[in-house]
């Protein structure tokens, strides 16, 4: 079975700019979450979608959104980027119920 | 909110020797989950942990989910080179709660040859 995938791996952007990062869950698996990891702030739980639904929401402001499709790929998108959200941004999935998640590669984004 | 406290913060050991780390938390879990992460890459799930008094083996790894399900504790033997890297504890809870973990700062694990 893949495994999660991530794209891009790696994403240069300017502050004020927005940008949109995908992931595609292991094959049966309609749990999606997302986190960001920073030196500073370790890993941070995001957003959670399952079945096209959000399901749970961390502390994060609203320029930090996500949505998921039919096929249980999610997208995260951040708009008017500052230079704090520079970070790692992994996405994980599962099949929702049970507990175990499994993480993609992740996408490093630098904000300038 | 939740918090994961997990010591120790780094380790620098010689290799052949154990390894002990551990997590607690102020508050109950259903889910202990073990991960390590590789510079670079996403975390790769190593244990498990679903019971309270749980213990379960990976090869040269054992974790064990604590009786008051406010902590858990990972051990490493017999450390090769292959093992640096940095170790996360994850807590979750269940059902509609489960896609939300929450992680400890982690375990920088130096070994040396």
């Amino acid at each position: 079975k893949a495994g999660v995938t991530q794209t891009p791996r790696y994403l240069i952007k300017t502050r004020g700019q927005q940008v949109t990062l995908s992931c595609s869950p292991i094959s049966g698996h309609r749990s999606v979450s997302w986190y960001q990891q920073t030196p500073g702030q370790g890993l941070q739980f995001l957003f959670e979608y399952f079945s096209e639904t959000q399901r749970n929401k961390g502390n994060f402001p609203g320029r930090f959104s996500g949505r998921q499709f039919s096929n249980s790929r999610s997208e995260m998108n951040v708009s008017t980027l500052e230079l704090g959200d520079s970070a790692l941004y992994l996405c994980a999935s599962s099949t929702g119920w049970q507990e175990t998640q499994y993480f993609g590669p992740g996408t490093r984004l630098l904000v300038l | 909110g939740q918090q994961l406290n997990q010591s120790p913060q780094s380790m620098f050991i010689q290799e052949g020797e154990d390894v002990s780390m551990n997590c607690t938390s102020s508050s109950i879990f259903n889910t202990w989950l073990w991960y390590k992460q590789d510079p670079g890459e996403g975390p790769v799930l190593l244990i498990a942990l679903y019971k309270a008094g749980e213990l379960t083996s990976n090869g040269r790894l054992t974790a064990q989910f604590g009786i008051t399900r406010k902590d858990s504790f990972l051990n490493i033997s017999a450390s090769i080179p292959s093992d640096v890297g940095i170790y996360f504890c994850a807590g979750q809870l269940k059902g509609t709660n489960a896609g939300k973990s929450t992680f400890g700062d982690g375990t920088t694990l130096t070994v040396k040859p």
